[in-house]
Parts: structure tokens; C-alpha cells; sequence
């Protein structure tokens, strides 16, 4: 089973500067697809950026980029000009291309990265 | 407007009882999931279904069960061998013909008094 490992369980970053939550994943396929979520305090799901790992340009939406090493298997989030609605727990997650693998399509989630903004 | 509907949002179960926790989607999604949320946990796959009158159990299933009768509808079952229940329960839904395309409930708070 692929595993997703999230090695920063708190971030802090001052409003408008920028900062980086890591995420490095196990998986013998070669094609997948990863995707950054974050989570408010209500508690709903809210995808910030996705990632198909046969594309070599790296996702970009607005304040939010990634890195996508496919070779290291690593996907860090870059958010640029942090904003106090930023604050929230981030999860990185793993999606197999393959109906037939271990968890279908299911989403295999890290353990998240609490993100502070501070003004 | 189409998405996923959860209830109810707060649960309080005494030991020993099953409850039953409801998931409705009007996406027309293939797939559906249900995730355990815990602190400092992330979120664990419980039970998944891919098509209608299927489903497999994902990484945490013991103590749990599911059902899935209809398209739209993925219940979950807390028996009372769930050893540890209180937690946060995420359902979310998928389309196999776009892989980006998840959504999520609003979840609910199952609590054992």
C-alpha cells in the first residue's frame, strides 16, 4: 500500500511571507495522482492544488504552488503571500490510477501539517 | 445544488449500541468513502465501494459495516465491537471518469458517553 509521510506536524509563518509544507510518498506505480487539501476549523475538505505525476510542470493555482520531485518522491506545497484565512491543517494524499490496487481510488492521506498565520 | 449530505452532525452513542451514520450524494458518483479522523492521525480509509452492491474494506474496517443499495446512499454502521469510536467521520464520493474530482461532507462528531 502506497504510504504518505507528512514530517512537519506544525508550521508557523507571518502574514505575506512565504512558506513550505513538505510531503514525500511510497509507491511502486509510475502513474497517480497527488493532491494538497486543506482543512479549516469547520472541518470541511477543501482541495488547494492536484498534481498528475505524468506532467512535468509543476500544478500552480494563484498563492499556492508545488514542487513535485516524481524521482524523490516528494510534493511540497509552496504558499506565497500567506494569509490569516490560510491557517488550517494541510493534507497531502496519494490517488492510484488503478481500480485494481489495494484501496480502489480511495485517497491514501498523511497525518496532516497545522498551519499557524500570525499577523 | 449537487454534493454530499451527512447527518447527523453531532452523534452521542452509549457503549454497547450500534448507530448508523447516514451519506447521501446527488453527483451521480460511481464511488463512494468513508474516513475516520483523529488527531494527530490524519484520515483513515474505513470502507470503500466502487459500484453499486459493492464495497471493500479499506485499512481501519473492524467494527464497522456498510451498505450499498442505491447509487446515492453509502451508510455506516459503528457496531458496538468498535472498540474506540469517538471520532470525526468524513464521507466523500468520486467520479471514475475524473480523478480530481472528490467531494467531501461536512462530516460527523460520533461521541461515547
Amino acid at each position: 500500500a502506497q504510504t504518505v509521510t507528512q514530517s512537519q506536524p506544525e508550521m508557523s509563518v507571518q502574514e505575506a511571507e512565504t512558506v513550505t509544507l513538505s510531503c514525500t510518498y511510497d509507491t511502486s506505480e509510475s502513474d497517480y495522482y497527488l493532491f494538497w487539501y486543506k482543512q479549516p476549523p469547520s472541518r470541511q475538505m477543501i482541495l488547494v492544488i492536484r498534481q498528475e505525476a505524468y506532467k512535468q510542470q509543476n500544478a500552480t493555482e494563484n498563492r499556492f504552488s508545488v514542487n513535485f520531485q516524481k524521482a524523490a518522491k516528494s510534493f511540497s506545497l509552496k504558499i506565497s503571500d500567506s494569509q490569516l484565512g490560510d491557517a488550517a491543517m494541510y493534507f497531502c494524499a496519494y490517488r492510484s490510477l488503478l481500480r485494481s490496487n489495494r484501496s480502489g481510488y480511495a485517497l491514501n492521506f498523511g497525518k496532516g501539517t497545522s498551519l499557524l498565520v500570525t499577523p | 445544488d449537487g454534493g454530499i449530505t451527512q447527518s447527523p452532525k453531532y452523534l452521542f452513542r452509549k457503549e454497547g449500541q450500534n448507530v448508523t451514520l447516514s451519506c447521501e450524494q446527488n453527483l451521480n458518483h460511481d464511488a463512494m468513502y468513508w474516513y475516520r479522523q483523529d488527531p494527530g492521525q490524519g484520515l483513515r480509509l474505513i470502507y470503500y465501494s466502487q459500484i453499486v452492491n459493492d464495497f471493500q474494506k479499506g485499512d481501519i474496517a473492524e467494527g464497522y459495516s456498510v451498505s450499498r443499495e442505491k447509487k446515492e446512499s453509502f451508510p455506516l454502521t459503528v457496531t458496538s465491537a468498535q472498540k474506540n469510536p469517538t471520532a470525526f467521520y468524513l464521507c466523500a464520493s468520486s467520479s471514475h471518469g475524473t480523478p480530481g474530482g472528490y467531494t467531501f461532507g461536512s462530516g460527523t462528531r460520533l461521541t461515547v458517553v
